[in-house]
């Protein structure tokens, strides 16, 4: 299947500070891509859909002020969590659809707020 | 609204026998069905997926059956291998849109094959 890259995996920061996660297709392009956020224990929750030269997409109850979504290019978009808080500890992951309907998923950034 | 449900949380089979899976899902909209395995700190793996057009998919050891006038979807995994132990997700889309579409997950069945 496709390949889903993101960078970090794993990532500690305090409270105030903003962090960027990156999502790249490897092997294909990705007009879209999708933002999800996992707390334990719960199912995945879309929280944007990022376009490629356009706005993103945000779900209901999700900030787009706190919650930046820049799709720079075909095969990169990027989520940057502004000043975090100890409840956006999550873990978030990205996919991008190849030329099917079939999503596939990078492997997550697992984001620690003090 | 959960719209995409899986109504057994946790399931356990013995090695070499079946899993059955099940899905069940409200918006007749959805057209599109996908089943991903999800390790633990781990992205989630797409398994095998299923249009509303068939009933049955089938690759390997991984069929999914697909019941639209119950809104129903299961996935069989047969024989069942310890390396299959994970969380699986059920999830669904509506392709009509046109555009790439987003996917409704389910909440997730824990399913454990013991030796």
């Amino acid at each position: 299947g496709a390949v889903v890259s993101q960078h970090p995996s794993r990532v500690i920061c305090k409270s105030g500070t903003s962090v960027k996660i990156e999502c790249r297709s490897l092997d294909f392009q990705a007009t879209t891509m999708f933002w999800y956020r996992q707390f334990p224990k719960q199912s995945l929750m879309l929280m944007a859909t990022s376009n490629e030269g356009s706005k993103a997409t945000y779900e209901q109850g999700v900030e787009k002020d706190k919650f930046l979504i820049n799709h720079a290019s075909l095969t990169l978009s990027t989520l940057t969590v502004t000043s975090a808080h100890p409840e956006d500890s999550s873990f978030y992951i990205c996919s991008a659809p190849e030329f099917t309907d079939t999503q596939y998923f990078g492997p997550g950034t697992r984001l620690t707020v003090l | 609204d959960q719209q995409v449900k899986q109504n057994s949380p946790s399931l356990s089979v013995q090695e070499g026998r079946i899993s059955i899976l099940n899905c069940d899902y409200t918006n007749s909209m959805f057209d599109y069905f996908l089943w991903y395995k999800k390790y633990p700190a781990e992205g989630p793996t797409f398994l095998i997926s299923i249009s509303s057009i068939k009933d049955k998919n089938e690759d390997g050891r991984f069929t999914v059956f697909l019941n639209k006038s119950a809104k129903h979807l299961s996935l069989h995994i047969v024989p069942s291998q310890p390396g299959d132990s994970a969380v699986y997700f059920c999830a669904a889309s509506e392709t009509s849109t046109g555009t790439a579409s987003k996917l409704t997950f389910g909440t997730g069945t824990r399913l454990q094959v013991t030796l």
